[in-house]
């Protein structure tokens, strides 16, 4: 059975330091992998996608990467802003049901000014 | 393009009664999935359907249960309702539901069981 965790489970910063939030999963069988944000109350923003051939995303300040075999990604954010405040979740599909995405408990991302 | 659209927004339930959540994908996509978010966890996979199929099924009473129309579009519905079902039920739309393809989230519908 696929267990996806983050770590940190909160994390409060101070405008403009670079920032990494942690994802592990325990089975390394995976096709992708999805991170996303989600505003409180809100539904998921998808940021980005990085198949299981690849290393690494990027897109504008987000960097994420895939080390399939150790079973982690990480994202990377360069440059934290007070707008970047959510909560980060990562997800792997897969598992004993088709197209079933398996979330991790997510990240609370605080940047304070 | 519109993204995924769930309505309705906000529902106010009591035990017992029954709900229909709906949900349109992303045009193109034929696969919707289903998700139950209670506050502070992650989503919790419910359904997944591909061409008014169900392709998978999480662990998740009987008492769920939805269906897709010719159109794509879906409804979740959820019978008997407990105080345990309040939670954000979050629709996703892929292209054809395979492991490979990215999944788009809709804005959610929060459902409060009194």
């Amino acid at each position: 059975k696929q267990e996806v965790t983050q770590i940190p489970a909160a994390l409060s910063v101070p405008e403009g330091e670079n920032l990494v939030l942690n994802c592990s999963f325990t089975d390394s069988a995976i096709y992708n992998l999805q991170w996303f944000r989600q505003d409180p109350g809100k539904g998921l923003t998808s940021l980005l996608l990085i198949q299981s051939s690849q290393r690494e995303q990027t897109s504008g300040r987000l960097n994420a990467s895939l080390d399939k075999s150790s079973g982690r990604s990480t994202l990377y954010i360069a440059a934290s802003q007070p707008g970047d405040s959510a909560t980060y979740l990562c997800a792997v599909p897969g598992g004993t049901s088709y197209g079933k995405l398996t979330f991790g408990q997510g990240t609370i991302l605080t940047v304070h000014p | 393009d519109a993204g995924v659209t769930q309505s309705p927004t906000h529902l106010i339930k009591t035990r017992g009664q029954q709900v229909t959540l709906r949900c349109s994908p992303i045009s193109g996509h034929k696969s919707v999935s289903w998700y139950q978010q209670v506050l502070g966890q992650g989503p919790q996979f419910i359904f997944q359907y591909y061409e008014k199929e169900e392709r998978g099924r999480g662990n998740f009473p009987d008492r769920f249960s939805a269906r897709q129309f010719p159109n794509y579009s879906s409804e979740l519905n959820v019978n008997a309702l407990l105080l345990g079902d309040s939670a954000l039920y979050l629709c996703a739309s892929s292209f054809s539901g395979d492991t490979y393809n990215e999944q788009f989230f809709g804005p959610g519908t929060r459902l409060t069981v009194l």
